[in-house]
């Protein structure tokens, strides 16, 4: 059974760089055929998607945020990460990762969603 | 990149169907077979209902059925059953590996 959690920490102040991990358990994040992806939805409200990467290495951002995002992935932790720069109280939001069929082009898992929220 | 458009609530009585729609344009819904249905209960993650518009993840009851006509998709519960209650979100792939939601509809089951 597949499953990816989200780690990192919950308050970030205005103007710094939010982190987070997401681990992935129950399979290799290595898979062909998978990517690895990131979404947002800030409280009350809808969801966004933020950016995607293959386990090779390869990124994909949404334009409205790609001058300020950063993905990576590790392959010998099962992990991928997300940095976003240069926070405001717009970028407070739960954020989740999930795996994106390659073919069929849907998230098929997500993790439960870690709460990031930017202070001023 | 626009957020697709979704009623912002529908509402039905057990037993009865409903249909929410999904508005995009000719660069997301309109272009590909790639939309997918999400379900969220409050204060947890989305659940895939229905991918490639139409085609359902082993698991998910076939009272859930979704379509494409143009630039908009829709998806009917037929049967409505109390835990159906939720909000669905559609999703379209984009191009240049970009995808983006609708804004989400509230379901009442009366």
């Amino acid at each position: 059974q597949l499953q990816l959690q989200e780690s990192g920490p919950g308050l970030v102040k205005s103007s710094e760089t939010l982190s987070l991990t997401c681990t992935v358990s129950g399979g290799s994040i290595s898979s062909t055929n998978y990517y690895w992806a990131w979404i947002r939805q800030p409280p009350g409200m809808g969801l966004e998607y933020v950016g995607s990467m293959y386990y090779s290495g390869s990124t994909y951002c949404s334009p409205s945020l790609q001058s300020r995002v950063t993905m990576s992935v590790d392959t010998s932790k099962n992990q991928f990460s997300l940095k976003l720069t240069s926070v405001t109280a717009a970028d407070t939001a739960v954020y989740y990762c999930a795996r994106l069929q390659g073919s069929s082009y849907f998230f098929d898992h997500w993790g439960q969603g870690a709460l990031v929220t930017v202070s001023s | 990149q626009s957020a697709l458009t979704q009623p912002a609530s529908v509402s039905g009585s057990p037993g009865q169907s409903i249909t929410i729609s999904c508005t995009g344009t000719n660069s997301d819904v309109g272009s590909y077979n790639l939309v997918s249905w999400y379900q969220q209960h409050p204060g947890k993650a989305p659940k895939v209902m229905i991918y490639e518009g139409r085609k359902r993840p082993s698991g998910v009851s076939n009272r859930f059925s979704g379509s494409k006509s143009g630039n908009t998709a829709s998806l009917t519960i037929s049967g409505l059953q109390a835990e159906d209650e939720a909000d669905y979100y559609c999703c379209s792939y984009a191009g240049n590996n970009t995808w983006v939601f609708g804004g989400g509809t509230k379901l009442t089951v009366l």
